[in-house]
């Protein structure tokens, strides 16, 4: 059964400073990727998804993610983080093969202080 | 402008009683979904439709029903056996059954008390 890990549930940054949240998956084959970010009390805006080709993904925001097979994750990035990127992040995976669910992880909370 | 509505957005009500929450959408989506959502656990699939007229259990189903008897309205009811109902609920649309990219609406946050 396909699984994600996202190790750090609560991450403080600096406005300004780089950011990079971690994400492991469980999966045999190749999985699609997804990255997720939720406002407080708000529902859930796709960042940025991966599927084939290039492993290097950009989203919206400023935001890039990378898979890489070998370790089996799918890290999100940002250069420079701005006070609203303060919420929380979901990194997400669903089977390549036919239709089958999306399998959310259980998500970061990012504080931004100035 | 297109998007999934979910209504009420705060929902209070006593022990035992049955409650219904609200969600429509005029994507012209096919496929819709409902997830719970506790602090520290992510989200978990309650039911799901891929078509009008269809639905499936999702992975803690136990104390919820739904229907789907038209495209644009999916409505979750929260019975009286769901042992913990307290918990921000959201909904959401796909084109198709899971397809790449899932919609969500802006939540419903039921306080049981």
């Amino acid at each position: 059964a396909q699984s994600v890990t996202q190790p750090d549930i609560h991450i403080t940054v600096s406005e300004g400073a780089s950011l990079e949240l971690r994400c492991n998956y469980s999966y045999g084959a190749t999985p699609y990727l997804f990255w997720y970010v939720q406002s407080p009390g708000q529902g859930l805006q796709l960042l940025l998804k991966y599927f084939s080709g290039d492993t290097l993904v950009q989203g919206i925001k400023g935001f890039e993610a990378e898979f890489k097979r070998s370790q089996s994750s799918f890290n999100l990035r940002k250069p420079s983080v701005h006070w609203s990127d303060a919420a929380e992040y979901f990194c997400a995976v669903r089977s390549s093969g036919g239709y089958q669910k999306v399998t959310f992880g259980t998500g970061t909370k990012l504080q931004v202080i100035p | 402008d297109g998007g999934i509505t979910q209504s009420p957005k705060y929902l209070f009500r006593k022990e035992g009683q049955n409650v219904t929450l609200s969600c429509e959408q005029n994507l012209n989506h096919d496929a819709m979904y409902w997830y719970r959502q506790d602090p520290g656990q992510g989200l978990r699939l309650i039911y799901y439709s891929q078509i009008v007229n269809d639905f499936q259990k999702g992975d803690i189903a136990e104390g919820y029903s739904v229907s789907r008897e038209k495209k644009e309205s999916f409505p979750l009811t929260v019975t009286s056996a769901q042992k913990n109902p307290t918990a921000f609920y959201l909904c959401a649309s796909s084109i198709e059954y899971f397809a790449n990219e899932q919609f969500f609406g802006p939540g419903t946050r039921l306080t049981v008390l």
